[in-house]
């Protein structure tokens, strides 16, 4: 099974900065990785697919990277909305795997 | 608009059963495959099932493999997840979602409780 590991596993930062989650597959996954946004009591939001596609009504400041081990999600310029929890999640293979998750909370 | 409504959790013993549903509905039923994931309080999501668009193909998480079924009726446009057996650590909120390689539309949940 794949494993997905994120870097940091909790950030604190302001509006307006750039942020940048790393995830890191433990074997090469091509870019079959996509990125969720999660608030609590709600269910994951699609961001990014295919690494770096961006999922439909998604603003333009969220932004993917990578292929292969190494990925990465960047926010441009952090809005108040985006204080939230990300994952990453590979579909190269079965089972399906996530990342443990990367909590962006306000400094 | 794409609808996914989860029911069926609740508060079950060690070594009891359930059974969750997903209804879908502003989506073509049949052309999706679909997929449970949970998520354990205040952990990570973990992937448990998916069950292709004609129901013939179906995959599971070792960690459910043998306990836990999934099942589609298209007819009722309805997905299913049989859970048997079930541990302390099958707690969770069980998530029905669209699709098998991302999932872009996400039901809002249904909460399982296993414990004595």
């Amino acid at each position: 099974a794949i494993q997905l590991t994120q870097s940091p596993s909790s950030l604190s930062a302001s509006v307006g900065d750039r942020v940048t989650i790393t995830c890191r597959a433990s074997q090469g996954i091509s870019s079959a990785l996509a990125w969720y946004q999660q608030k609590p009591g709600k269910a994951p939001k699609l961001l990014i697919y295919d690494a770096s596609s961006l999922e439909s009504g998604v603003p333009s400041r969220f932004s993917g990277s990578g292929s292969g081990t190494d990925f990465t999600l960047t926010i441009s310029s952090l809005q108040p909305e985006d204080f939230a929890t990300y994952f990453c999640q590979q579909f190269n293979s079965y089972p399906r795997s996530f990342g443990q998750g990367t909590r962006l909370d306000v400094k | 608009q794409v609808q996914l409504v989860e029911s069926g959790g609740g508060l079950v013993k060690p070594g009891g059963s359930l059974r969750l549903s997903c209804v879908a509905s502003g989506f073509s039923f049949s052309d999706y495959y679909m997929t449970w994931i949970r998520q354990a309080p205040g952990k990570g999501l973990e992937w448990v099932s998916v069950i292709s668009n004609s129901g013939k193909y179906i995959y599971y998480a070792d960690s459910v493999k043998g306990r836990f079924t999934t099942s589609r009726d298209i007819a009722k446009n309805s997905l299913f997840l049989q859970m048997n057996s079930l541990r302390v650590e099958d707690t969770a909120v069980y998530y029905c979602a669209r699709g098998d390689w991302v999932f872009q539309s996400w039901g809002q949940g249904t909460l399982v409780v296993v414990s004595s």
